[in-house]
């Protein structure tokens, strides 16, 4: 069945570091990816996604690229603040009839 | 407007109560879940309708039973419940026939079953 692993956490970097959270897949064919951004107490929000191999998703200074070849859709940002103190889930969905598939997700504090 | 709204924010309730959650969305969207989280997991599928059907059930005891009375509307009725029940339920919404069928989530409800 499907799966999404990522790396484990909690990570924690100054402001103005650089982010990398990896996340993997296990899928057939070609799900789309997504990347998911929770706030503390709040509901999930979507933050960017791809559809094909090789498509870059981008929102708010976050980029993931699609990578068919590493099963991988690893989320970066150049410059993290401390407002992106969150927990990032990735996932993925192979269609409209299908689960969408998260991984464990990871806790991410950004300190000043 | 990628809006879902949910009610209560917050709920509590003893093990012989019946509440309701609700659910609601304007974005024209024919799927519409419900979702239990517990803290630092991510979330679990309880039930999804399309079209106003129920079309998967994750085998969730029958103290919880959903509704779909319209497209734009979901409930999720509460009855004798657990104190493990007490999580954040989150709704949230897709378009079934679009190409990347992102769902969009509501803020959720936190649930505390005494």
């Amino acid at each position: 069945g499907d799966s999404v692993t990522q790396m484990e956490g909690p990570v924690t970097l100054s402001e103005e570091a650089f982010l990398t959270i990896n996340c993997t897949y296990t899928a057939t064919g070609y799900p789309s990816l997504f990347w998911y951004v929770q706030y503390p107490g709040e509901g999930l929000q979507l933050l960017l996604k791809a559809t094909k191999a090789d498509d870059k998703g981008s929102n708010k200074g976050f980029e993931a690229t699609y990578r068919k070849e590493t099963t991988s859709f690893h989320l970066e940002k150049g410059s993290v603040q401390v407002s992106d103190s969150a927990v990032y889930f990735c996932a993925l969905k192979h269609g409209a009839n299908s689960k969408l598939t998260f991984g464990k997700g990871i806790t991410l504090s950004v300190r000043p | 407007d990628t809006e879902v709204t949910q009610t209560p924010k917050h709920l509590v309730m003893g093990m012989t109560n019946k509440k309701s959650l609700k659910c609601e969305q304007h974005m024209g969207h024919r799927a519409m879940y419900w979702y239990k989280q517990k803290a630092k997991k991510p979330p679990e599928l309880m039930f999804v309708y399309s079209y106003e059907k129920l079309s998967i059930n994750e085998s969730v005891p029958s103290r919880f039973s959903p509704e779909c009375p319209n497209s734009s509307l979901l409930n999720l009725h509460l009855h004798a419940l657990q104190p493990e029940d007490s999580a954040l339920y989150l709704c949230a919404s897709s378009q079934p026939s679009r190409g990347t069928y992102e769902q969009y989530f509501g803020p959720g409800t936190r649930l505390t079953v005494t």
